[in-house]
């Protein structure tokens, strides 16, 4: 189904070395969010933008990296400063001002 | 600072029987309360939200203010009911309609 899409569905990295996760909408949703899932954890924001050229940090931006240069994509940039990258990640959208997010399918990242 | 803690990981009931999934909040403010469900390869999606006072799938939450809870109920557990539920918190701050969710509680209904 459409809606929020993320690829690739698993990346591996070696260490060193940075990725890019993409995250692609068709709600027109002003709003757009990153989450990173581990066990026992439940979900941590990792960065969020509500408007196109503007983004925030979350709880635990170090070692990531954003751009929001179009309303329908939010990629994600894990970078070699990240400590501990193998995890599950998730983004999500939502009207400006909605509380209900929706969610994408994941992209689970494996540091080699 | 706003936190939300499920205290258990992990909830086991048989079908039919009731099911409770607890959460707890901490926020200075009036908060609005949501739970999420992620059913086995499916995404993250609402269930429900504390506002609109409906019932879902035959679950219901009822915020306390008072103890500071939103527990998940439903009378009688279905074995589709098993998924990862989470509970979350959105605030009222500059942050604009961030949520913060708990840890997770993984619900398991057996025949």
């Amino acid at each position: 189904d459409g809606g929020i899409t993320q690829s690739p569905k698993y990346l591996f990295r070696k260490e060193g070395q940075n990725v890019t996760l993409s995250c692609e909408q068709n709600l027109n949703h002003d709003a757009m969010y990153w989450y990173r899932q581990d066990p026992g954890q439940g979900l941590r924001l990792i960065y969020y933008s509500q408007i196109v050229n503007d983004f925030q940090k979350g709880d635990i931006a170090e070692g990531y990296s954003v751009s929001r240069e179009k309303k329908e994509s939010f990629p994600l940039t894990v970078t070699s400063a990240q400590k501990n990258p193998t995890a599950f990640y998730l983004c999500a959208s939502s009207l400006q001002g909605g509380y209900e997010q929706f969610f994408g399918p994941g992209t689970r990242l494996t540091v080699l | 600072a706003q936190r939300v803690t499920q205290p258990e990981k992990l909830l086991s009931v048989f079908k039919g029987a009731p099911v409770e999934l607890k959460c707890n909040y901490s926020y200075s403010g009036s908060p609005e309360l949501f739970w999420y469900v992620q059913y086995s390869r499916q995404r993250l999606q609402l269930l429900l939200r504390h506002i609109s006072r409906e019932s879902i799938k035959g679950f219901t939450a009822d915020l306390n203010k008072g103890e500071t809870s939103f527990h998940l109920k439903k009378p009688f557990a279905q074995e589709e009911d098993s998924a990862m539920y989470y509970c979350a918190l959105s605030g009222n701050n500059n942050a604009g309609n961030m949520l913060t969710f708990g840890g997770g509680t993984r619900l398991m209904v057996k025949p």
